[in-house]
């Protein structure tokens, strides 16, 4: 079925530190996924996504890993930011017939403590 | 160049009113998605709209029902509201031969039903 998972709901970090963010999917053909950052009083946007073909993919200061055997990804933060406090989304992309939705984990609010 | 626009951006209603929520979508895009997000959940999909059609629908009964207009803009309407109905709503927009799961979402039309 459809759904996707997170670990945690909350995660405390000292800014400089890095951070790790997971979720787990429950769908073996699930092929594509995408990590999306919510702040407060936006909407979500968009920060890296990764296809089933690749285990790890960066960006700038992030990294996010797929592990297909046990159905987990997770999101890499690097020398975490003030700016990088929000609630973070793994999302699953299901197309059919061209029609495109994403299905979102319940998300984790990442506090970075000065 | 203006993002994703969504209006109102609160209002309030009591149960059994109907509600009209729109969204103009990023410069360029074509295809525009509604989300619901509850409070403390990831969004939840419930329909996606191109060439002035509904192309793809989440679990959401009749009661929600939307329109594309030619220049790509797009209203949600839900009927008969419900108290659970309160949520923000969430208007995406993509466009052709962008990354796939990169969607552009507006700050959302925050409802609240009494």
């Amino acid at each position: 079925g459809e759904s996707v998972g997170l670990h945690l709901p909350t995660l405390s970090v000292q800014e400089g530190d890095n951070s790790i963010i997971n979720c787990a999917y429950s769908n073996s053909a699930s092929d594509y996924f995408i990590w999306y950052k919510q702040e407060s009083g936006k909407g979500p946007q968009f920060i890296i996504d990764i296809r089933s073909n690749m285990d790890k993919r960066q960006g700038q200061r992030v990294t996010v890993l797929l592990n297909k055997t046990v159905k987990h990804l997770s999101l890499q933060i690097a020398a975490t930011q003030p700016g990088d406090s929000a609630v973070y989304f793994c999302a699953e992309n299901i197309e059919i017939q061209g029609a495109q939705k994403l299905v979102f984990g319940q998300g984790t609010r990442l506090t970075i403590n000065p | 160049d203006a993002g994703v626009t969504q209006s109102p951006t609160h209002l309030i209603k009591t149960r059994g009113q109907q509600v009209t929520l729109r969204c103009s979508p990023k410069s360029g895009h074509d295809t525009v998605s509604w989300y619901q997000q509850a409070l403390g959940q990831g969004p939840q999909f419930i329909f996606q709209y191109y060439e002035e059609e509904e192309r793809q629908r989440g679990n959401f009964p009749d009661r929600f029902s939307g329109h594309q207009f030619p220049n790509y803009s797009s209203e949600l309407n839900v009927n008969a509201l419900l108290l659970g109905d309160s949520a923000l709503y969430l208007c995406a927009s993509r466009g052709q031969g962008r990354i796939a799961g990169e969607l552009f979402f507006g700050e959302g039309s925050r409802l609240t039903v009494l």
